[in-house]
């Protein structure tokens, strides 16, 4: 079973819609996360982390974590043309920092 | 912003065939990272270093060497290329072990 899945593997809202993905892991070993995206023809670009339950909001973006569920999840309000791309979540352990990426959910904003 | 640069960009080999892939980065971080990308898996470490002349194993280090020359210089060596490792492979760095990961823009790797 794959470590970290993420729903749905594609999306698609309205512009000035809301878009939520979601990612949970199956390894308790992981404690902290990641929101990465990826606009095609470039490498990922980090978002935002989160290590805390609760939420955590930079600008138009908000994260999500559960740490009893291993549940973390991403809400983009407002959402642009600019933020199709695709979006992986990323987990990894306290003591090696290795990141283990989920295969991504793929969000497109309609004008 | 941190920069990492790759080369080269693209490249074609036959298998069987030797291939270098290199990376750069320039932010004075000590870990940086070899992954690849492939349809319907997402990204995948293969090998990580957190100095010049250290080498940690990832998770899917077969059939690839690496080597970290110097702070800045991270090399990626597949001396039997194999069809299996065509792929999109990006290079990362960060200042620490649980710190953001920057990545290069990536070499698409095509194995006849």
């Amino acid at each position: 079973q794959q470590k970290v899945q993420q729903s749905p593997e594609s999306l698609s809202v309205p512009e000035g819609g809301m878009a939520s993905l979601n990612c949970t892991s199956s390894d308790r070993n992981f404690q902290y996360f990641w929101w990465y995206r990826q606009h095609s023809g470039e490498g990922p670009k980090a978002l935002m982390s989160i290590f805390s339950d609760g939420d955590k909001k930079e600008g138009r973006f908000t994260a999500h974590l559960n740490k009893a569920s291993l549940h973390v999840s991403l809400h983009i309000r407002d959402s642009q043309p600019s933020d199709s791309a695709l979006y992986f979540c990323a987990a990894s352990e306290p003591n090696t920092g290795k990141l283990t990426f989920g295969d991504g959910t793929v969000l497109t904003v309609k004008p | 912003e941190a920069a990492v640069t790759q080369s080269p960009r693209n490249k074609v080999t036959v298998t069987g065939g030797n291939v270098t892939l290199s990376c750069r980065q320039t932010n004075s971080h000590n870990y940086m990272y070899w992954y690849r990308q492939d349809t319907g898996h997402g990204l995948r470490l293969i090998h990580y270093s957190y100095g010049a002349g250290n080498l940690q194993i990832g998770d899917v280090p077969d059939g690839y060497k690496a080597t970290r020359t110097t702070q800045e210089d991270f090399f990626l060596l597949l001396e039997l290329a194999s069809p299996s490792q065509t792929s999109l492979y990006f290079c990362a760095s960060s200042r620490d072990i649980q710190d953001t990961q920057y990545f290069g823009p990536g070499t698409r790797l095509l194995v006849l």
